[in-house]
């Protein structure tokens, strides 16, 4: 069964990076999936952060791709998310998930099947 | 404010049948297939619907999915107070993101 753990600090200061693991285990991360990082502020929605692909390709949200950078470890089966200049607005509980992307013709077919947790990141003076 | 527009709740009865839209536009939604997750208090979410319409295995067929044009929606019949949770719709964007809804509330009254 595959999991996924997100691992990091969870209070921060403003104009500090934030930087999390994502530990993938019950499969490799060696394989045709993505993995994804998402948040969630507290009390309101989803918002997905970007994805990377094992061979090292990303997407990142273009509201965040200025201070986004995601790495992947296939050896540690571990992917990795750092977001810099972080503000109270970036208080969330951050997720991992591993994202299914196909093409059928022009019709992209792209969600989110497995989850982490979430960990909480607080950013506070 | 998402692009994605979605009911902020909705409520039904146990029993009965409750549908939760999900509005978006033609880069993303009308160009895309459509997903559904439902998110229990204090926990992560969990994959409902994908491919506009499919479940994965496990998820009861009480929870059903279908897209029209630039709109999708989620249906979900013979409800039990344990479906009261916060459902998200989610999609791909032409602009090479991934979108969600801002999410609806459901009360089993």
């Amino acid at each position: 069964q595959l999991q996924l753990q997100e691992s990091g600090p969870g209070l921060l200061k403003p104009s500090e990076t934030l930087s999390l693991t994502c530990t993938v285990s019950g499969y490799s991360v060696i394989n045709s999936y993505y993995w994804a990082w998402l948040r969630q502020p507290p009390g309101k929605g989803l918002e997905w952060i970007g994805s990377i692909y094992y061979t090292g390709n990303t997407y990142y949200n273009p509201s965040l791709m200025s201070r986004v950078t995601m790495s992947i470890d296939t050896s540690k089966g571990q992917s990795s998310l750092k977001l810099n200049s972080v503000t109270a607005a970036d208080t969330a509980v951050y997720f991992c998930a591993r994202a299914l992307n196909s093409k059928v013709g022009e019709v992209v077919t792209y969600y989110f099947d497995y989850w982490g947790r979430g960990t909480l990141v607080t950013v506070s003076s | 404010q998402s692009v994605l527009t979605q009911p902020p709740s909705v409520s039904a009865a146990p029993g009965q049948k409750v549908t939760i839209s999900c509005s978006g536009s033609r880069s993303n939604i009308g160009s895309n297939s459509v997903s559904w997750y439902q998110q229990l208090p204090g926990t992560a979410p969990k994959l409902l619907i994908y491919d506009n319409n499919r479940r994965p295995s496990g998820i009861p067929d009480r929870f059903s999915g279908s897209k029209s044009g630039t709109s999708a929606t989620l249906a979900i019949t013979g409800l039990q107070t344990g479906d009261e949770a916060d459902y998200y719709c989610g999609t791909w964007d032409t602009s090479l993101s991934a979108l969600f809804g801002g999410g609806t509330k459901l009360t089993v009254l």
